[in-house]
């Protein structure tokens, strides 16, 4: 399984940081996988931002310290999923991270990781 | 939230020797209904992302070397490297998979003495 993340690494504050995991290997909608986005940052150490799952239907969770800024989809058609982060200030500038949510709840394997720099 | 605390927050150990790290959690994190400790550690080394070294708070992920053990149980746990090796030079965390949020600890540097 390989996670293959892309998107821009420098976003304007108040806009919308935009990172997309392609997936190999497995798919997005296993029954025992879920799908997250992490970061990581001086300040604020690894944070797990969300995840989003198939169960017979799409289940989404966030952390609350950015749920109403998050927004993380699935794409099937693609087999892959996104992450959506608006409104974004200097304190979201991180490495951030796709990973795999295993059965054996734990996370494996990890994208690249993305830089991602807030700044005008 | 469940908070993860790691200590010591860095360690320089003697390669050859052991070199061990701690992890406390602010609530167990044993499951009831399996029994299972849902307690991960990692390694990270620069410029790459964290690889899960340790699962259910002692079972080795696959190709990891046995050197590496994970012990613990409720809100205790440890992870330890019985002989060092040059390669072992990263950062350790932990992480708690009990709960959303998932959390991890704030690391712990490892070095070479």
């Amino acid at each position: 399984v390989q996670l293959q993340q892309s998107g821009p690494g420098l976003v304007k504050p108040s806009e919308t940081l935009s990172l997309t995991c392609a997936i190999s290997g497995d798919s997005v909608s296993n029954n025992g996988a879920s799908w997250n986005w992490i970061r990581q940052s001086p300040s604020r150490g690894l944070e797990w931002l969300g995840r989003t799952y198939y169960r017979s239907k799409w289940f989404s969770d966030y952390a609350l310290s950015v749920k109403s800024r998050i927004t993380i989809n699935p794409d099937t058609s693609k087999n892959q999923f996104s992450l959506q982060l608006n409104s974004v200030s200097p304190e979201d500038t991180a490495v951030y991270y796709c990973t795999r949510g295993m059965s054996v709840a734990a996370f494996g394997p990890w994208g690249q990781g993305t830089l991602v720099t807030v700044s005008s | 939230d469940i908070v993860m605390t790691q200590s010591p927050d860095s360690l320089a150990v003697s390669l050859g020797e052991r070199a061990t790290i701690n992890c406390k959690s602010s609530q167990s994190i044993l499951k009831s209904s399996d029994k299972k400790n849902y307690l991960n550690w990692y390694q990270r080394k620069p410029g790459q992302p964290p690889k899960l070294l340790i699962y259910w708070a002692s079972t080795r992920e696959s190709g990891v070397p046995d050197r590496f053990s994970g012990s613990g149980s409720g809100t205790d746990f440890t992870l330890t490297i019985s002989s060092l090796q040059a390669e072992d030079v990263a950062v350790y965390y932990c992480q708690q998979y009990y709960s959303i949020p998932i959390t991890f600890g704030q690391g712990t540097r490892l070095e070479i003495k």
